[in-house]
């Protein structure tokens, strides 16, 4: 295990409503990543956060915005829901931008 | 043009035989490379780095042709266990998935 933890496991949500899922790095860890995995697909890079400072971002709209707390935990929050956005989210922890990133199990969105 | 891309298989193979993958990327100014293993429904996993001058880890072998923007993995003697998705990754800024490659070994 890597020891990064996301909650929830699994979520099922409607369109046109919010989500906010949840990320603990590993100990040590000051930098967290967020992708979206679509079915069939690889992860996509949706945006990174070094030490609470959001540090690139992917190809993603403005209504997938992100936080990361003091202690590296970290949020990535979905406004506006789409069904485009049912997919599997991947946050990975690394101990610096550049080294490698770990990743949690992930939470499966379902937007209905 | 994906930025890497990936043949997704799945490539059905007996157990013991010998598979390849093939990755290419369209970034030439990548500074790094990976292949990772992901299991159904998991996380990816980093399966290994991948170097210039090549890189073996037990049964895997990995490659990368600057020149022709292409990585490879080889797994030698296939094992049941070794069923999973294996997903090229490129690194600039940030890390760049392939598509993954299903490898399904069969008894």
């Amino acid at each position: 295990e890597t020891g990064v933890t996301q909650s929830p496991t699994h979520l099922i949500k409607t369109r046109g409503q919010q989500v906010t899922l949840r990320c603990s790095s590993q100990s040590g860890h000051n930098t967290v990543s967020w992708y979206q995995q679509a079915l069939g697909q690889g992860p996509q890079f949706i945006f990174q956060y070094y030490r609470e400072e959001e540090n690139g971002r992917g190809n993603f709209p403005p209504r997938f915005s992100g936080l990361q707390f003091p202690n590296y935990s970290s949020e990535l929050n979905v406004n506006a829901l789409e069904l485009d956005d049912s997919a599997l989210y991947l946050c990975a922890s690394s101990p610096g931008t550049q080294e490698t990133q770990y990743f949690g199990p992930g939470t499966r969105l379902l937007v209905l | 043009r994906k930025e890497v891309e990936q043949d997704p298989g799945p490539f059905n193979v007996p157990e013991g035989a010998t598979v390849a993958f093939n990755c290419t990327y369209s970034n030439s100014a990548s500074q790094s490379f990976f292949w990772y293993r992901q299991d159904c429904r998991k996380e990816p996993k980093l399966l290994m780095s991948v170097y210039s001058s090549g890189n073996e880890d037990g049964r895997f072998t990995a490659q990368l042709n600057r020149a022709s923007q292409y990585i490879s993995l080889l797994i030698r003697d296939s094992k049941l266990s070794d069923s999973a998705t294996y997903l090229c990754v490129v690194k600039g800024s940030k890390l760049i998935f392939g598509q993954g490659t299903t490898l399904q070994v069969k008894p």
